[in-house]
């Protein structure tokens, strides 16, 4: 199984920071990379596809990039419903693994 | 607007079978990859298996041969099947649309297995 690690597991920030979360994986997943945030309570919703193609309809302050192992998502000017849990997902082999998720929260 | 909807018990008894169904509303099951995540209470996803509308399953090796998910054209909907359930079944199963991404999510439902 290719193993997901996220950094860090959890985050504080203040409203209007930039922050960034990092996944990576244990062997070249190319671009098979999705991000995903989930609220409490709520199904998770698919911000970025391909590791660096945002979701019709997400704002423009999330993106991602990366390639082969190491994979960012960045948000910019942190909002009050950007206080999440975030998790990536290689799509590249079954089992279709995520991250353990990261824990962003309001400083 | 394509929406999934998960049915199935809620309270299943352990060594017995969990069954759910996900329904797709407003599209076709048709064309795509269908997957089924799951999430034990206070933990991460769980990426349970994946099969495209015409079949061919994937599974999740760390469930052993308990799983089955199946689809059925004709009544727009997918299927779980997880034998031999034991709490640490217990979780939120979604079911989602994979297409750049596991772009559309149902509500979820709670599972819990317990005597």
């Amino acid at each position: 199984d290719i193993q997901m690690t996220q950094s860090p597991s959890s985050l504080s920030a203040s409203l209007g920071d930039r922050v960034t979360i990092t996944c990576r994986a244990s062997q070249t997943i190319y671009t098979y990379l999705d991000w995903y945030q989930q609220q409490v309570g709520e199904a998770p919703k698919l911000l970025i596809y391909a590791a660096s193609n945002l979701q019709s309809g997400v704002p423009s302050r999330f993106g991602g990039s990366g390639s082969g192992t190491d994979f960012t998502l960045t948000i910019t000017s942190l909002q009050p419903e950007d206080f999440a849990t975030y998790y990536c997902q290689q799509s590249y082999s079954a089992p279709q693994t995520f991250g353990q998720g990261t824990r962003l929260e309001i400083k | 607007q394509v929406q999934l909807h998960e049915s199935g018990p809620g309270l299943v008894k352990p060594s017995e079978t969990l069954a759910l169904t996900c329904t797709v509303s407003g599209g076709s099951i048709s064309g795509y990859y269908w997957s089924w995540v799951r999430q034990a209470p206070g933990k991460g996803l769980e990426w349970i298996g994946q099969i495209y509308y015409s079949g061919s399953p994937k599974y999740n090796p760390s469930l052993g041969n308990r799983v089955t998910i199946s689809v059925d054209t004709s009544k727009n909907h997918l299927s779980l099947k997880l034998t031999s359930v034991t709490a640490a079944d217990t979780a939120v199963y979604y079911c989602a649309r994979a297409f750049r991404g596991l772009d559309y999510w149902g509500q979820g439902i709670l599972v819990t297995v317990s005597s």
